[in-house]
């Protein structure tokens, strides 16, 4: 069946910046419209979508947030890295990794989630 | 960017009834609509996709419909374990946007 889990520091400060690695079982990340992504959760907010790479390297990116974020796959290993530049508070926020299946950019399965503080 | 606006919220109903949430997109995106529900300190969980296809797994109690830019969620008759926030997300084209979110409560 297919898992993803995510890991990565819980504390960081700001204006760092954010590695957070997703590790997946259960499918390949070579298959033809196979993708793998992130979304995050404030504290009692809603679900705001971040990035999304895909079997053949292609990359999405939420514009709002495109110049501090870098997604990238090594399918080796299974995992995808999500990089988030200069950190603020406001980042603060649970951060789930996603599957996106080859029927379209819905997102299937999820990772049980990271909760990711960025403070001094 | 398309915004995803969800009616209402909250909601609050009684165990055994219909319960309907809205979703409207602010453009046209066919049928490339999800539909989730959270329980409180868990992973988002995909009940719905092309708008009123079921996913595997899902109970026959939940349905969705709607095309281009008006969209419903329907439980038949809300159970207690239905308690949980329900988002839909746009997949038409990226960014992949998701709803303000509904929570519903049972009364």
């Amino acid at each position: 069946q297919i898992t993803l889990k995510e890991s990565g520091p819980t504390l960081v400060k700001p204006t760092q910046t954010l590695t957070l690695t997703c590790t997946f079982s259960g499918f390949s990340l070579s298959a033809n419209g196979v993708g793998v992504g992130w979304i995050r959760q404030p504290p009692g907010k809603a679900l705001e979508w971040l990035a999304l790479i895909f079997w053949d390297d292609n990359k999405r990116y939420s514009p709002s947030l495109k110049s501090r974020l870098t997604i990238a796959k090594d399918t080796s290993k299974n995992q995808v890295v999500l990089t988030m530049t200069n950190m603020d508070p406001v980042d603060t926020a649970t951060y789930y990794c996603i599957h996106r299946p080859q029927s379209g950019s819905y997102f299937d399965y999820w990772g049980q989630g990271i909760l990711i503080a960025v403070s001094s | 960017d398309i915004q995803m606006t969800q009616s209402p919220s909250p909601l609050s109903a009684s165990v055994g009834d219909r319960v309907t949430i809205t979703c409207r997109a602010s453009q046209d995106i066919s049928d490339n609509l999800a539909w989730y529900q959270q329980k409180p300190g868990k992973a988002p969980k995909l009940l719905i996709y092309t708008a009123s296809t079921l996913q595997s797994g899902v109970p026959s109690r939940f349905s969705g419909s709607g095309s281009g830019t008006d969209f419903t969620l329907t439980i038949s008759s809300l159970q207690p374990e239905d308690v949980a926030t329900f988002y839909c997300q746009n997949y038409y084209s990226a960014p992949y946007t998701f709803g303000q979110g509904t929570k519903l409560e049972i009364k």
